[in-house]
């Protein structure tokens, strides 16, 4: 069955600096991979996703994330934070194995410093 | 496009009540999944839809969970006998067929069990 394991349960950054979430995944076959955004009282906002094809994919709000096979790793960047960027943070694998569920990891929280 | 709605947004129940949860999908979506969050957690699957037809359910929903998609549009799960251990985040998504990770998330059913 496939994991996700997110090691960091909190960072804070400050405003205006870059950032990197780390995201590591367990799955036998090619993954798709994604990254969620939850704001406080909001549900999940799909930032990016990777399929197949180029490893480095590009999301909203100026995420990225790289896909690396070697390190079974999709670690989401940013390079400037804004304060709006406070949230929790998702990583999830699907399958694609015939069945469409998620597996998520336990999330990160970000928190920004002004 | 007005997203996926999920009715009520909290809900305070003691336990051994049963409780009833709504969600209404994005328009076009013909899949429609149920996931619970509890604290600390990322989502963890439930189960999912393909218009009315329930197609695969977690280990995760017991006997006392049951959930239905009459018409193939808004979907209901309830929780017969609440039990403390269901307090949880009950969120529902939506996807079109051909895109099944593409899912959009609700905000979410707040549920505690007193």
């Amino acid at each position: 069955a496939q994991s996700v394991t997110q090691p960091d349960i909190h960072i804070t950054v400050s405003e205006g600096a870059s950032l990197e979430l780390r995201c590591n995944y367990s799955y036998g076959a090619t993954p798709y991979l994604f990254w969620y955004v939850q704001s406080p009282g909001q549900g999940l906002q799909l930032l990016l996703k990777y399929f197949s094809g180029d490893t480095l994919v590009q999301g909203i709000k100026g995420f990225e994330a790289e896909f690396k096979r070697s390190q079974s790793s999709f670690n989401l960047r940013k390079p400037s934070v804004h304060w709006s960027d406070a949230a929790e943070y998702f990583c999830a694998v699907g399958s694609g194995a015939g069945s469409y569920q998620l597996t998520f990891g336990k999330g990160t929280k970000l928190s920004v410093i002004p | 496009d007005t997203g996926v709605s999920q009715d009520p947004r909290h809900k305070i129940t003691k336990r051994g009540q049963n409780v009833t949860f709504r969600c209404d999908p994005i328009s076009e979506h013909n899949r429609l999944y149920w996931y619970r969050q509890t604290l600390g957690q990322g989502p963890e699957f439930l189960t999912y839809f393909q218009n009315e037809a329930q197609l695969e359910k977690s280990r995760l929903l017991s006997d006392r969970f049951s959930a239905e998609r009459p018409k193939g549009s808004f979907s209901t799960l309830e929780i017969q006998r609440t039990e403390q251990g269901d307090s949880a985040m009950y969120l529902c998504a939506s996807s079109f067929w051909d895109r099944s990770y593409e899912q959009y998330f609700g905000p979410g059913t707040r549920l505690t069990v007193t």
